[in-house]
């Protein structure tokens, strides 16, 4: 089966930086992806990571450690529209089945 | 060009009831497939389709099926509601079966009475 965990809440201030952890358990890993979440929307992509490392996209940027089963997002110069669930989903390989499944996801509050 | 369409955006059922949720995929993608979320958690996976065929299955009851059209638009039946199906349905569509980021669209949030 697959384990997926990350922080329930998150407050910090506009224009700090924000670090989301996910730590994950699986059999066949096939990529690690980010998604945010604003309160009655739909789930929209912010990241994807295969390999270990730091990808970065202008005020977002994700790592991955595939030997540890970590990873994090990092929120620069946060806004006030940053405020949002922020969603850590693991990918499992074709052998096993494709799935994308999700942690339950970090509601992240940025206060002026 | 359009994203993922569902329909209907919201319903309200009754327990015992049965209810159909549409999902139109982005033109040109193949594979659909289905998530349900409980408000403050995480989307658990339902199903996935691939060129009409069932590719993944997540741990939900038989009253749960989907199929897949030959246009790639996609139904989820729910059979003998029961109060904890209250939830955000969302059907996420991507181009390929395994490949490439998943395209959600805004969902389908049913409450069951």
């Amino acid at each position: 089966g697959q384990n997926i965990d990350q922080p329930t809440e998150m407050t910090a201030t506009e224009g700090a930086i924000v670090q989301i952890n996910c730590t994950y358990q699986t059999s066949g890993f096939n990529g690690l992806f980010w998604y945010q979440q604003h309160a009655g929307e739909a789930p929209t992509f912010l990241s994807y990571n295969v390999l270990d490392g730091l990808e970065e996209k202008g005020r977002f940027s994700s790592f991955l450690s595939r030997s540890k089963g970590y990873s994090y997002l990092l929120l620069k110069e946060l806004q006030m529209k940053d405020s949002a669930s922020y969603l850590c989903a693991v990918r499992q390989s074709k052998a096993a089945g494709n799935k994308l499944t999700f942690g339950g996801g970090t509601r992240v509050l940025v206060k002026p | 060009d359009a994203g993922v369409t569902q329909s209907p955006t919201h319903l309200i059922k009754t327990r015992g009831q049965h209810v159909t949720l549409r999902c139109s995929p982005i033109s040109g993608h193949k594979s659909v497939s289905w998530y349900q979320q409980v408000l403050g958690q995480g989307p658990q996976f339902i199903f996935q389709y691939y060129e009409k065929e069932e590719r993944g299955r997540g741990n939900f009851p038989d009253r749960f099926s989907a199929r897949q059209f030959p246009n790639y638009s996609s139904e989820l039946n729910v059979n003998a509601l029961l109060l904890g199906d209250s939830a955000l349905y969302l059907c996420a569509s991507r181009k390929d079966r395994g490949a490439g980021e998943l395209f959600f669209g805004e969902g389908s949030r049913l409450t069951v009475l």
